[in-house]
Order: structure tokens, then C-alpha cells, then sequence
């Protein structure tokens, strides 16, 4: 069965970047596309972008200046980078599979989420 | 595309039935909606796609309805694990948005 497991600092000073990883155990990184997903007090649940085994990514305009989401296939694991970091950036993140039937897209697969504090 | 949840929370006795309501701020094609709950310290869980596609392995007390700018997520016969936040999503145009989300707390 496959699970994620992200790894990464759970603080982050600010103007910094946050770098977080996802482990895809039990699969392969091609069988899906890969996100991350953030929830906040103030902004609740956003989609922050999404990567196919390809490279190819897509990101959320509002942070797709400071964001960066890589892959690694030999690995089976993706990474978040989110730069220059400010306490509005403390929230959970989590990564997610995103999987499509027909036209329908959907996180399916979800990991259980990584509390990242952005202070000095 | 914004998102309206309602009601914010609901504390509601086991076994009663529990209707949750997402409104959109503009039509979606093709029903492009999906939901989610979210439960403390655990992985947030696909519930419903399409609107009404309950998702492999999600209890058939869940369903989902509605079209256009108008959705529904009912839970039939409330179980104690379906306390939780309740979050809709669409998919119809980028950047995908979620709802602000329905506490339901088990009485």
C-alpha cells in the first residue's frame, strides 16, 4: 500500500526557505502526480502546486515567485521549496497524490501532515 | 473561485443524519467538486469526486450531491469517527480552492 511520509525541519526563520521532502513508500513516482497542499489559521487549505514524474509542475499563483517543487524518480520521492519564508508561511504541509479518472482530478492519497513555524 | 461553507460547526448525536452545504461563487463545470475530511493527527481522506463519486473505500453513509454553484455532502446515520472538519475543493479552474470547511462534533 503506498504511504507518504514527509521529512524536513518543523522551523524555519524567516526570509529562509523551507524545504520539505516526500517519500512515496510502497509505489513508484510515476504512477501518480504529486502535491503539496498547505492549511493555515488564517488562509485555511491551499493547493500549493503539483509535479508529474516528468518535471513538469504547476504552481498556485500567489506563491509561484517564491515556490519550487522538484522530483526525484530514482528515489521515489518529490521536494517543496518555498523561499524567503514569512510567519504568514507557518502552517501545515502536506504532500498528497493527484490522480485524475476521466476528467475528474482528485487528492487521493494524502500524508498526515508536517507542522513548519516560520520565527526567529 | 470562492468557496462558502455552512453551517461553520455542528455538534450532532450519533446516528442522526448530517447535511453539510458548499455553495461556489460561480457555476462548475461539470460538477468539478470534490470533498475531504480532515481528522486531528491523521491524513486528510477523499471522501467524494465529480460531485457524487464516493471515492474507493468511503462508507456508503456518505454521499454527495448538487450542480452548478449548489453542493451537498451528506452523512446518513452519523458514526463517532465521523467527528471532523469537512472541507470542499474544486477543480474547475486554476488555482484550485478549497471551502473554509465544517467542524461536526459528535454530541
Amino acid at each position: 500500500q503506498v504511504q507518504l511520509l514527509e521529512s524536513g525541519p518543523g522551523l524555519v526563520k524567516p526570509s529562509e526557505t523551507l524545504s520539505l521532502n516526500c517519500n512515496v513508500s510502497g509505489g513508484s513516482v510515476d504512477l501518480y502526480y504529486w502535491s503539496w497542499i498547505r492549511h493555515s489559521p488564517g488562509e485555511g487549505l491551499e493547493w500549493i502546486g503539483h509535479i508529474y514524474y516528468t518535471g513538469n509542475t504547476n504552481y498556485n499563483p500567489s506563491l509561484k515567485s517564491r515556490v519550487s517543487i522538484s522530483i526525484d524518480a530514482s528515489k521515489d520521492q518529490f521536494t517543496l521549496n518555498l523561499m524567503s519564508v514569512t510567519a504568514a508561511d507557518t502552517a501545515v504541509y502536506y504532500c498528497a497524490s493527484l490522480s485524475h479518472y476521466n476528467t475528474h482530478w482528485y487528492f487521493g492519497l494524502w500524508s498526515r501532515g508536517t507542522r513548519v513555524i516560520v520565527s526567529s | 473561485t470562492v468557496l462558502t461553507q455552512s453551517p461553520g460547526a455542528l455538534s450532532v448525536s450519533p446516528g442522526e443524519r448530517v447535511t453539510l452545504s458548499c455553495r461556489a461563487s460561480r457555476s462548475l463545470n461539470s460538477n468539478y467538486l470534490s470533498w475531504y475530511q480532515l481528522r486531528p493527527g491523521q491524513a486528510p481522506r477523499l471522501l467524494i469526486y465529480g460531485a457524487t463519486t464516493r471515492a474507493s473505500g468511503i462508507p456508503d453513509r456518505f454521499s454527495g450531491s448538487g450542480s452548478g454553484t449548489d453542493f451537498t455532502l451528506t452523512i446518513t446515520s452519523l458514526e463517532p469517527e465521523d467527528s471532523a472538519v469537512y472541507y470542499c475543493q474544486e477543480y474547475d479552474t486554476s488555482p484550485w480552492t478549497f471551502g473554509p470547511g465544517t467542524k461536526v462534533e459528535i454530541k
